[in-house]
């Protein structure tokens, strides 16, 4: 089975503190994907990568940053955590085979975030 | 632009029932794929079904089932057979275009469904 984990279920920071977020995924995957999701809004893409050291932003990349130094591990990184950042954040993988029509994305367990 | 609109915040079946969920969808690619993902209370995503612009077939998948049609861009999904354990958030997703084979999901808002004993 493919596994996606993330490093913490419930984490609380407070304002300014550096947070780092840890996804780890098992299946070679090329794809990895950070979201968050806040009531109402559903889920909303932060960063992706699609290769080792390579990083796209997505639709809310303000005040993240990722990073990708392996093919398994992708970290998203609050450089100086705010109160609005409380969320649920939730890692996702995607096999990267060029021309494949259906590739499902498999998503980790997800780590809620409160930042005090 | 690319954009999923879930219209219904909150649903509510009795169990052993069929419930439909809506959803449409907006996209100008001529080619793109459509999920349906579920979510429990303990907050994982879980994948339930899949559907691709050019199947000529709705998808299904035991109990799930998607009532595609194309023209009207609507992707809903019908779960017949109503269970206590369907009470869930379910959240329609489209593949994006983000760097083309990338295959980034854009979500809608999603749906609460609510299934009553």
């Amino acid at each position: 089975d493919v596994k996606v984990t993330q490093s913490s279920r419930y984490l609380v920071k407070r304002t300014g503190e550096k947070v780092f977020l840890e996804c780890v995924q098992d299946m070679d995957h090329e794809n990895m994907f950070w979201y968050r999701q806040d009531p109402g809004l559903g889920l909303r893409l932060i960063y992706f990568s699609y290769d080792v050291k390579m990083k796209e932003k997505g639709d809310i990349p303000e005040g993240y940053s990722v990073s990708r130094e392996k093919k398994e591990r992708f970290s998203l990184i609050l450089e100086s955590a705010s109160t609005n950042q409380t969320s649920m954040y939730l890692c996702a993988s995607r096999d990267g085979l060029a021309g494949a029509s259906y590739n499902e994305q498999f998503f980790g367990p997800g780590t809620r975030l409160t930042v005090l | 632009a690319q954009k999923i609109t879930q219209t219904q915040p909150g649903m509510f079946v009795q169990e052993k029932e069929a419930v439909t969920l809506d959803c449409t969808y907006d996209t100008s690619d001529p080619s793109y794929g459509l999920f349906w993902y579920k979510q429990p209370s303990s907050g994982e995503m879980i994948f339930l079904i899949y559907q691709g612009s050019y199947d000529q077939q709705n998808a299904t998948e035991g109990r799930y089932s998607l009532n595609f049609q194309k023209a009207r861009k609507s992707a809903n999904l019908v779960i017949s057979a109503s269970q206590l354990g369907d009470s869930a958030m379910y959240f329609c997703a489209m593949r994006g275009s983000y760097g083309g084979s990338q295959g980034n999901l854009i979500f809608g808002k999603g749906t609460k469904l609510s299934v009553k004993p």
